[in-house]
């Protein structure tokens, strides 16, 4: 079965370093990737997404992420942390060929310190 | 565009209860799905529907059921409340295919003593 795994329960940066979460999924076909950002007691916002065209995707607020076939990863980056990006971050999949629902890892709480 | 809304937005219910939570979808947006999200969890896939049909189903029971409607609402009914209920229920629903992406509401808090 299709999984998610996000390295890092919880990452912590300075305001205006480099933000690196990281996404691996277990498909042998490339699926469908998402990076889904939650804020406290709030829902799930679409960052960005990969649907088989440009590797490298930009998303809103400055996130990008690259798919690496090789790696079978997902990493989403943003070069200088902001104190309003401090937030959960979830990566989830979505099989081609399916119904599309999602599979999600278990997230990353990205903290921001000034 | 609306966005996903949903209701109410905290509840409290006692064991084996039954509960109805509600969503109302951005117009045109057929697939609607919902997930349950666990304190300090991933969302996880309960059902979903396109076109008030079920095409879709994660490892939950029978006791966990859903409705969606013509005019882009839908339910999540849930019978026998358990103590493991307790828990952030998300509504999704999306415009087109599984490339589209999901857009989610800002979820029910649900908490079952």
């Amino acid at each position: 079965a299709q999984s998610v795994t996000q390295l890092g329960s919880h990452v912590s940066v300075s305001e205006g370093a480099l933000v690196l979460l990281r996404c691996n999924y277990s498909s042998s076909v490339p699926p469908y990737l998402f990076w889904y950002v939650q804020y406290p007691n709030q829902g799930l916002q679409l960052l960005l997404k990969y649907t088989s065209a440009a590797t490298l995707v930009k998303g809103i607020n400055g996130f990008e992420a690259e798919f690496k076939k090789s790696e079978t990863s997902f990493h989403l980056t943003k070069p200088s942390a902001h104190m309003s990006d401090a937030a959960e971050y979830f990566c989830a999949v979505s099989e081609r060929g399916s119904q599309g629902n999602l599979i999600f890892g278990k997230g990353t709480k990205l903290s921001v310190k000034p | 565009e609306t966005g996903v809304t949903q209701s109410p937005t905290h509840l409290i219910k006692t064991r084996g209860q039954q509960v109805t939570l509600r969503c109302s979808s951005q117009s045109g947006h057929n697939t609607v799905s919902w997930y349950q999200q666990a304190l300090g969890q991933g969302p996880q896939f309960i059902f979903q529907y396109y076109r008030e049909e079920e095409n879709g189903r994660g490892n939950f029971p029978p006791r966990f059921s859903g409705l969606q409607f013509p005019n882009y609402s839908s339910e999540l009914n849930v019978n026998a409340l358990e103590l493991d209920d307790s828990a952030l229920y998300l509504c999704a629903s999306r415009l087109g295919g599984p490339n589209y992406g999901y857009t989610f509401g800002s979820g029910t808090r649900l908490t079952v003593v």
